[in-house]
């Protein structure tokens, strides 16, 4: 079945560590994002990328990395530079082509700074 | 600045009742798309509802309309005939037209129906 992977779904991170998110997708879509959810709220752009080795930031990458080596794959790197990072993370990927290509998402991964 | 505007944080409906939820959105593009979404407290995103911005009919799927009103830049949620599994927070995305792809969300609106 075609769809969307995170893993890992719950994560734990000391203070001062990074953590790499995983989210591959196996729909050929060219676009990729990556959201962060707090408790309540909407969701927020951190990364996004149309077509492999490119990206851009959204709204609210400081603190995070990400990479697109491949179609399917873009990791979100959370950084020791993130100073508050508990939260729930959203990967998405869509078609490159521009009407009514809604957003496919993974199950999300909750991240947690103990 | 703000893209989308959802002013209504949480909203109570009677089961069998429609609800509409609010949409507002900015932007200086000429075309562009719309999207509705649904988020259970499990935490999936599921996609309910598209209009495009040259689209001349309101879009429509099974329960869920939208009331789209370019001129005033709002694309309302309409759900009719409310059940109690469409207790979810729902999300108003906007991807505009400028080849990039950034697909925006606003804040949300929760939604509790009442047996």
């Amino acid at each position: 079945d075609g769809g969307i992977t995170q893993s890992p779904k719950y994560l734990f991170r000391k203070e001062g560590q990074n953590v790499t998110l995983s989210c591959e997708q196996n729909l050929n879509h060219d676009a990729m994002y990556w959201y962060r959810q707090d408790p309540g709220q909407g969701l927020r752009l951190i990364y996004y990328s149309q077509i492999v080795n490119d990206f851009q930031k959204g709204d609210i990458a400081e603190g995070y990395s990400v990479s697109r080596e491949k179609k399917e794959s873009f990791p979100l790197t959370v950084t020791s530079a993130q100073k508050n990072p508990t939260a729930f993370y959203l990967c998405a990927s869509s078609r490159q082509d521009f009407k009514n290509t809604e957003a496919f998402f993974g199950q999300g991964t909750r991240l947690t700074v103990v | 600045a703000q893209k989308i505007t959802q002013t209504q944080p949480g909203m109570f409906v009677q089961e069998k009742e429609a609800v509409t939820l609010d949409c507002t959105y900015d932007t200086s593009d000429q075309s562009y798309g719309l999207f509705w979404y649904k988020q259970p407290s499990s935490g999936e995103m599921i996609f309910l509802i598209y209009q495009g911005s040259y689209d001349e009919q309101n879009a429509t799927e099974g329960r869920y309309s939208l009331n789209f009103q370019k001129a005033r830049k709002s694309a309302n949620l309409v759900i009719s005939a409310s059940q109690l599994g469409d207790s979810a927070m729902y999300f108003c995305a906007m991807r505009e037209g400028r080849g990039d792809y950034k697909l925006s969300f606003g804040a949300g609106t929760t939604v509790t129906v009442r047996a």
